[in-house]
């Protein structure tokens, strides 16, 4: 069964510092990769998605995140964070059971991005 | 475009109660599915809906039950409920079934039992 690891429970980085958010995933069969950020008082908004192709994803907000098989991983990368970053982002993998899909969430990681 | 719309924001509800959450999709998306957020077990899923028909369930008793309207629009029902349920109710929608659309989310129902 596929599940999903965030790695860092809580994230503090200061404004304009690169920061990387670590997910990993297990699981036998080929998957979809979803990144979501969660602000306060709000759903998840999705920032980007791995289906196929290029190993390197580009979302929105200036992030991106890298597709690594060899090492069931795919973490969320930003060069150079904003205070308005400061949310919990979900690494998330589909779960195909039975001929039917569900995402798969992660505990989340809360980034926090401080003057 | 619409986003997804979920009615109410809030609620407050008394154990023993039974509470009806309202999903709109967004128009034009078929498939409907709902999730439940908790601070101790994340986002766990509930159940998803696609032409009026339940595909898919996760790990919930029965007291939790949901339906889907032939506009795509899609409730879920807690019977009984309990101190336990309160939570945020998520609710998704994708044009079709597969998660490789991506699903967007609505902005939730906050449920609070005491």
């Amino acid at each position: 069964a596929q599940s999903v690891t965030q790695l860092d429970s809580q994230v503090p980085v200061f404004e304009e510092a690169p920061v990387e958010l670590r997910c990993n995933y297990s699981s036998s069969v080929s998957v979809y990769l979803f990144w979501y950020v969660q602000y306060p008082n709000q759903g998840l908004q999705l920032l980007l998605k791995y289906l196929s192709g290029s190993t390197l994803v580009k979302g929105i907000n200036g992030f991106e995140a890298e597709f690594n098989k060899s090492q069931t991983s795919f973490h969320l990368r930003k060069p150079s964070v904003h205070i308005s970053d400061t949310a919990e982002y979900f690494c998330a993998v589909t779960l195909t059971q039975g001929g039917s899909e569900k995402l798969v969430f992660g505990k989340g990681t809360k980034l926090t991005v401080n003057p | 475009k619409a986003g997804v719309t979920q009615t109410p924001r809030y609620l407050i509800k008394t154990r023993g109660q039974q509470v009806t959450l309202s999903c709109s999709p967004i128009s034009g998306h078929r498939s409907v599915s709902w999730y439940q957020q908790t601070p101790g077990q994340g986002l766990q899923f509930l159940f998803e809906y696609f032409s009026e028909t339940q595909r898919n369930k996760g790990n919930f008793p029965g007291r939790f039950s949901g339906r889907q309207f032939s506009n795509s629009r899609s409730e879920m029902n807690v019977s009984t409920l309990e101190l336990g349920d309160s939570a945020l109710y998520l609710c998704a929608s994708t044009p079709n079934r597969g998660a490789n659309y991506g699903y967007t989310f609505g902005s939730g129902t906050r449920l609070t039992v005491v």
